[in-house]
């Protein structure tokens, strides 16, 4: 069963206005979460973290939302830029004393011009 | 800036070969991980190492094995390639106590 869940596929957004990637998680001893970026043809790009004691995290034009109580968490990119136009993926971790990272599936964001 | 470089970009082998994937990093990290992607399926975990000769399974070990000889190096065999093993093969990699992973560029495999 997916711990971590992507529901949506793909996005698109057009240039200038707010893309909202969204992921959920059905394991409650997660503690820290991870989103990264990632090209076609290109290894997968560290974009931002969150711990669990923290309900939102900023950095620049992206910004992650937590929401434990609904085991969910969002990215905010504002505003979006045509290269913004990747693959996203969350990450979630069980606990400091392992490294061990649950992946979501995936949502393709396409930002238009 | 850490570096993690892997040692194909794009590999064509038959079924039943062998096949080494090498993965190295600069940033003398202790710990370092073997992905594969697939479409749909996001990032699985194959194998993970914390040390140097030390190695634990992932969520899908079958069909792999890895070795750590050194601890820059994190090496993925697959002892007899099949062709469900046809992916994008991911290696990352931490330093101790940090939670972020950085990953390197992959390398595409397709066996046929």
């Amino acid at each position: 069963d997916q711990q971590v869940k992507q529901n949506s596929p793909s996005l698109s957004v057009q240039e200038g206005r707010i893309s909202i990637l969204n992921c959920d998680y059905t394991n409650s001893m997660f503690d820290y979460f991870l989103w990264y970026k990632k090209y076609p043809a290109e290894g997968p790009t560290f974009l931002i973290s969150i711990s669990s004691i923290k309900d939102k995290n900023e950095d620049g034009r992206f910004t992650v939302f937590l929401n434990k109580s609904a085991k969910h968490l969002s990215l905010h990119i504002v505003p979006s830029q045509p290269g913004d136009s990747a693959v996203y993926f969350c990450a979630a971790s069980d606990g400091p004393g392992t490294y061990k990272y649950i992946f979501g599936t995936g949502t393709r964001l396409k930002v238009l011009a | 800036d850490v570096k993690v470089t892997q040692s194909s970009r794009y590999l064509v082998k038959r079924t039943g070969e062998k096949v080494f994937l090498e993965c190295v990093q600069d940033m003398d990290h202790e710990n370092m991980f073997w992905y594969r992607q697939d479409p749909g399926l996001g990032l699985r975990l194959i194998y993970f190492s914390y040390d140097v000769k030390m190695k634990e399974k992932g969520d899908i070990p079958e069909g792999y094995s890895v070795s750590r000889e050194k601890k820059e190096r994190f090496s993925l065999i697959l002892e007899s390639a099949s062709t469900n093993q046809t992916s994008m093969y991911l290696c990352a990699s931490s330093g101790q106590g940090a939670r972020t992973q950085y990953f390197g560029p992959g390398t595409r495999l397709l066996v046929l």
